[in-house]
């Protein structure tokens, strides 16, 4: 099956700092990325919508510029935690879609913990 | 997407059939049923998925009723790798469109030694 590769699968970092999440597609082509967040003993929730060239688009009450986001190729999305907060920690997880295929392909997470 | 009703928690024996349900007494008729699944402190892994017809795979089976208000994924033979949060979801075929998944509270299976 796809694989969804997300580095790193955990950091800690100090308030104030920024913090990059990348998430690849290995094999391959993912036209769309989106962007998840998960609070403990919490479900997963929406963060964005990354498409390969253009503006992510983001759910209500996420900030763009607080949580920015670059899907420069058809393999790599990023996400930049920019100065983070202790409220910001938490489980990130990136998924990718190939395609008109219907599965949704999950990374494994990165869990981050800011100080 | 229409909105899913699972219970929060169930137990089943490993090597017993584990059966998960899900209602979705909203669905519309484009509207496919997904399984994915969540081990602890890792991202969810796709299941299983279908519109109307009953459909197994690999890793389990989905029964679907036919009113389709309601669907049921079984694991044949649970192991102990099997504990994890099930999430039922219901969403449109997007074909070549971008819509994320909308995840619930899903069910906490344990399988028990």
């Amino acid at each position: 099956g796809a694989v969804v590769s997300q580095h790193p699968s955990w950091v800690i970092c100090k308030s104030g700092t920024s913090v990059k999440i990348e998430c690849r597609s290995l094999d391959f082509q993912a036209t769309t990325m989106f962007w998840y967040r998960q609070f403990p003993k919490q479900s997963l929730m929406l963060m964005a919508t990354s498409n390969e060239g253009s503006k992510a688009t983001y759910e209500q009450g996420v900030e763009k510029d607080k949580f920015l986001i670059n899907h420069a190729s058809l393999t790599l999305s990023t996400l930049t935690v920019t100065s983070a907060h202790p409220e910001d920690s938490s489980f990130y997880i990136c998924s990718a879609k190939e395609g008109a295929r219907e599965k949704l392909f999950f990374g494994s997470g990165t869990q981050l913990s800011v100080l | 997407d229409a909105k899913t009703t699972q219970p929060p928690s169930m137990d089943c024996a490993e090597g017993r059939a584990a059966n998960l349900p899900c209602n979705h007494s909203t669905i519309s008729g484009n509207e496919y049923v997904y399984w994915y699944r969540q081990i602890h402190s890792q991202g969810p892994q796709y299941i299983i998925h279908g519109l109307k017809n009953n459909e197994t795979n690999e890793m389990a089976s989905l029964i679907i009723t036919e009113d389709r208000k309601s669907s049921t994924l079984i694991l044949p033979h649970a192991t102990l790798r099997d504990t994890a949060v099930y999430y039922c979801i219901v969403r449109l075929y997007s074909g070549g469109g971008a819509d994320g998944l909308t995840f619930g509270k899903g069910t906490h299976l344990i399988i028990q030694p």
